[in-house]
């Protein structure tokens, strides 16, 4: 079946420093990949995303690479900022049939000034 | 703007009550769906709609009921038979159900069983 592994958290970063977040898929055929992020108390929003192979997502700053002889979509800033502290979901939906999102269990991600 | 909104942020309930959650989207969106996202857990799948008045269950169903009576509106209730319903419920929409359709959510729902 489908499933992401992502590293446990909290990861912990000062402001400015580089941040990578690693996530592994398994999955039949050719996935999307999605990372969503949910700052406290509120909902998930879309962060970045890419539908095929060495497609590359990009959005404020950060950027993941659809990497699929690794099976991987690692999250990647090159500066984190305070205002980046929150949770991070990696996700993938198969690319034919109904579009389940299978998510993995969040990392969360704690910058400090 | 268009969006999705959720009602109430917080709700309790008393345990062997019924208790219905609203989201609605503007978005003229197609798909609905319904997470449940625990402490330390991913989200679940609960129930999805592709269109009106149709809905299948996810992963997650027994003890929740929904309906899809209009387009812009998907209403959970969590019935008494949930044997552990204090969650954080995200409710989301999809322009359709293939793989490229994205999914956007709603700022999501706190239930407290009290």
């Amino acid at each position: 079946g489908n499933s992401v592994t992502q590293m446990e958290g909290p990861v912990t970063l000062s402001e400015e420093a580089f941040l990578t977040i690693n996530c592994t898929y398994t999955a039949t055929g050719y996935p999307s990949l999605f990372w969503y992020v949910q700052y406290p108390g509120e909902g998930l929003q879309l962060l970045l995303k890419a539908t095929k192979a060495d497609d590359k997502g990009s959005n404020k700053g950060f950027e993941a690479t659809y990497r699929k002889e690794t099976t991987s979509f690692h999250l990647e800033k090159g500066s984190v900022q305070v205002s980046d502290s929150a949770v991070y979901f990696c996700a993938l939906s198969p690319n034919t049939g109904f579009q389940k999102l299978v998510f993995g269990t969040g990392t969360r991600l704690l910058v400090s000034p | 703007d268009g969006g999705i909104t959720q009602s109430p942020k917080y709700l309790f309930r008393k345990e062997g009550q019924n208790v219905t959650l609203s989201c609605e989207q503007n978005l003229n969106h197609d798909a609905m769906y319904w997470y449940r996202q625990d402490p330390g857990q991913g989200l679940r799948l609960i129930y999805y709609s592709q269109i009106v008045n149709d809905f299948q269950k996810g992963d997650i169903a027994e003890g929740y009921s929904v309906s899809r009576e209009k387009k812009e509106s998907f209403p959970l209730t969590v019935t008494s038979a949930q044997k552990n319903p204090t969650a954080f419920y995200l409710c989301a929409s999809s322009m359709g159900t293939e793989g490229l359709d994205t999914q956007y959510f709603g700022p999501g729902t706190r239930l407290t069983v009290l």
